[in-house]
């Protein structure tokens, strides 16, 4: 079983939807999990940290952590153009392991 | 506050030979974390180093060698280059091991010919 599991996508919307990205991992002592978006070709760009179970919202970004079932998402609200990009999940370190990515999945918002 | 800093950001080398890349952390930021993503693959983990020790390693050949200084600054170092070695080299700086966030630097693009 792989640490971090995403699905590759590619998953378009049209803009203005909302854009649902999924991540599973399997580490139980995973206690924080961050979202990253990596344009092409750059290097990847924090968007967002989660640290416990529920919802945490920052702008047109929501992020969902549900430990017991290992599971965290990435909402995005209102999609544009320039969101296109891949997304990585990452749970955090945890002195035993490195900061952990999964391998992204990729999001295309048509105009 | 400055960013993390690689250098340099773009690198052709030939196969067989050697390369250090360099990585400067956000001013005190202590741990150094270094990957390696090649198209299509996701981002491998090579190594994190914290107050100069390396305290996790990833699943790299002997080849791939790191060092953390005093001042935080991290070297990488591939010997007897590949052209599977050909990558975006990235580094992550983090205040601490556990449940921080992550900060990257832009990339040392390395083409092995």
């Amino acid at each position: 079983q792989k640490e971090v599991e995403q699905n590759s996508g590619p998953l378009s919307v049209p803009e203005g939807a909302i854009a649902s990205l999924n991540c599973t991992y399997s580490d139980r002592g995973s206690q924080s999990f961050f979202w990253y978006r990596q344009y092409s070709g750059k290097s990847p760009e924090l968007i967002m940290s989660i640290y416990s179970n529920g919802d945490k919202e920052d702008g047109r970004f929501t992020a969902q952590l549900n430990k017991a079932s290992q599971y965290v998402s990435l909402l995005i609200r209102d999609s544009q153009p320039s969101d296109s990009a891949t997304y990585l999940c990452a749970p955090g370190g945890t002195g035993r392991r490195a900061l952990t990515f999964g391998s992204g999945t990729r999001l295309q918002v048509q105009p | 506050k400055a960013g993390v800093t690689q250098t340099p950001r773009y690198l052709i080398k030939t196969r067989g030979q050697q390369v250090t890349l360099s990585c400067s952390p956000i001013s005190g930021h202590r741990s150094v974390s270094w990957y390696q993503q090649t198209p299509g693959q996701g981002l491998q983990f090579l190594f994190e180093y914290f107050s100069e020790t390396q305290r996790n390693k990833g699943n790299f050949p002997g080849r791939f060698s790191g060092r953390q200084f005093s001042n935080s600054r991290s070297e990488m170092n591939v010997s007897t280059l590949e052209l599977g070695d050909s990558a975006l080299y990235l580094c992550a700086s983090t205040d601490s091991l556990m449940n921080t966030e992550a900060f990257f630097g832009q990339g040392t693009r390395l083409t092995v010919v």
